[in-house]
């Protein structure tokens, strides 16, 4: 089954403790991208990447890192979690062609408390 | 740069139309149309490029005026189903940059 998988699915971890966040899909998707959810503030994009090894800032990338060390693979790491990193996490990806345009498969989301 | 949405919630009862609107102040290459469920995942409504284009599947259509910088979703004879938040996804390139920004979202709910 076609599908991007996220784990853990719920978090809750304390100021300053080192997480990753893990994203794996099965459909040989070039592109992939992580996203935050906030209340009221719907879905901001943290990283992308269009690629292995290629990855880039979206509009709140603050806090967070990224790897894409496999095409299948696209963990987000909080090397120092503050409590407004509680959020929502999406992992999506899509084939790459930017003039045609693809659709996103979205992960289940993983719920992050950091108190 | 986030699109803005409007309305911000819409309250119908099935069988009617419902319109949501995607305004953005940069010039737009793209707008993605996605519904999200309570709990759940976003998933994929359709994509519209730069062209003035329209598209449609069953009884939501979209279209892409890209001269006024904006899109609007329609939802026809709206069903129980519909009901979900949807998100419009703003693109501005059609080069490698792939970043997209979405709006904030519209929660639509349909009545019996």
């Amino acid at each position: 089954e076609a599908q991007v998988t996220q784990n853990p699915r719920y978090l809750i971890t304390v100021t300053g403790k080192k997480l990753t966040v893990t994203c794996s899909q099965n459909m040989n998707h070039e592109y992939m991208s992580w996203y935050r959810q906030d209340p009221g503030l719907g879905l901001r994009q943290i990283y992308y990447s269009m690629n292995v090894e290629v990855t880039d800032k979206g509009d709140v990338p603050e806090g967070y890192k990224v790897s894409r060390k496999e095409k299948r693979n696209f963990p987000l790491i909080l090397e120092s979690p503050s409590p407004n990193q509680t959020s929502l996490y999406f992992c999506a990806s899509s084939l790459n062609n930017p003039r045609r345009g693809h659709e996103q498969y979205f992960g289940p989301g993983t719920r992050l408390t950091v108190t | 740069q986030q699109p803005v949405q409007s309305p911000q919630a819409v309250i119908l009862r099935e069988g009617e139309d419902a319109v949501i609107n995607c305004s953005s102040s940069k010039a737009l290459y793209s707008v993605h149309w996605y519904r999200q469920k309570h709990g759940e995942a976003p998933i994929f409504l359709m994509i519209l490029l730069k062209g003035g284009e329209q598209k449609g599947h069953d009884k939501i259509s979209a279209s892409f005026n890209e001269k006024k910088q904006q899109s609007s979703l329609y939802l026809t004879a709206s069903q129980l189903s519909y009901s979900g938040t949807y998100f419009c996804g703003t693109g501005f390139s059609s080069g490698s940059a792939r970043q997209l920004t979405f709006g904030s979202g519209t929660q639509l709910t349909v009545l019996p």
